[in-house]
């Protein structure tokens, strides 16, 4: 299993543009949620999902936004950059019944800069 | 809302020695999961150790443990015969309820010193 991976690993931006960061899991996970980093806050919650077809905000979900048409995908779509977006993202999921169903996965980030 | 605090933004340790992170929280629920996530320079988010909150009994893994005092609402991680290779930021985090998001907390960073 490759987990959870994001794509791409880096990326800069000028204000204004649009992007979208992938995200995929290939361990069957219902529950799949977007995280930001900022330095001294810890993660936030973005946007999340429980299941394909329905995704729900998070946090902090302005200038975000989500989708999700099968169970494996993810992605994130920044709408139109800001340099309040320069952040680490991270994709996580997490499987949906028992005990398990707190205890998350995460991608390894995507650090973006948006100048 | 929920909320989880940790009020050490740094702590170092000697290696072989023993250090404790301390994490508060705050949740209206009484179904929930307590978490500690470490991230070392890579960046990746690695799970620790995790405390169901309905468990008295403390979670263990190998050189790593929890006090967890339900009561008080703390949640501290120990980390016996620290090794260099524990250096990183470590994170507590929160889950209750039928939503299953993580609250975290602002982090400690930790440093070892050979």
């Amino acid at each position: 299993n490759a987990g959870v991976t994001q794509t791409p690993k880096f990326q800069v931006l000028k204000t204004g543009q649009s992007m979208t960061l992938q995200c995929a899991q290939d361990m069957n996970h219902e529950y799949m949620s977007w995280y930001r980093q900022d330095p001294g806050m810890g993660l936030r919650l973005i946007h999340y999902s429980v299941g394909a077809g329905i995704t729900d905000q998070g946090e902090v979900p302005n200038g975000y936004n989500v989708s999700r048409s099968t169970t494996e995908d993810f992605p994130l779509r920044l709408l139109s950059a800001a340099p309040s977006q320069t952040s680490v993202y991270f994709c996580a999921s997490s499987y949906g019944v028992g005990t398990s169903r707190y205890e998350q996965y995460f991608g390894p980030g995507t650090r973006l800069t948006v100048t | 809302a929920q909320t989880v605090t940790q009020s050490q933004p740094e702590m170092s340790v000697q290696e072989a020695e023993t250090v404790t992170l301390s994490c508060t929280y705050d949740t209206s629920e009484s179904d929930y999961y307590l978490f500690w996530y470490k991230q070392p320079p890579s960046r990746q988010m690695i799970l620790v150790i995790r405390q169901e909150a309905y468990k008295q009994q403390n979670a263990t893994e190998n050189r790593f443990s929890v006090n967890f005092q339900k009561a008080a609402k703390s949640f501290s991680l120990k980390i016996s015969d620290s090794q260099l290779g524990d250096a990183a930021m470590y994170f507590c985090a929160l889950a209750s309820g039928s939503a299953r998001q993580l609250t975290f907390g602002s982090g400690t960073q930790l440093t070892v010193l050979p």
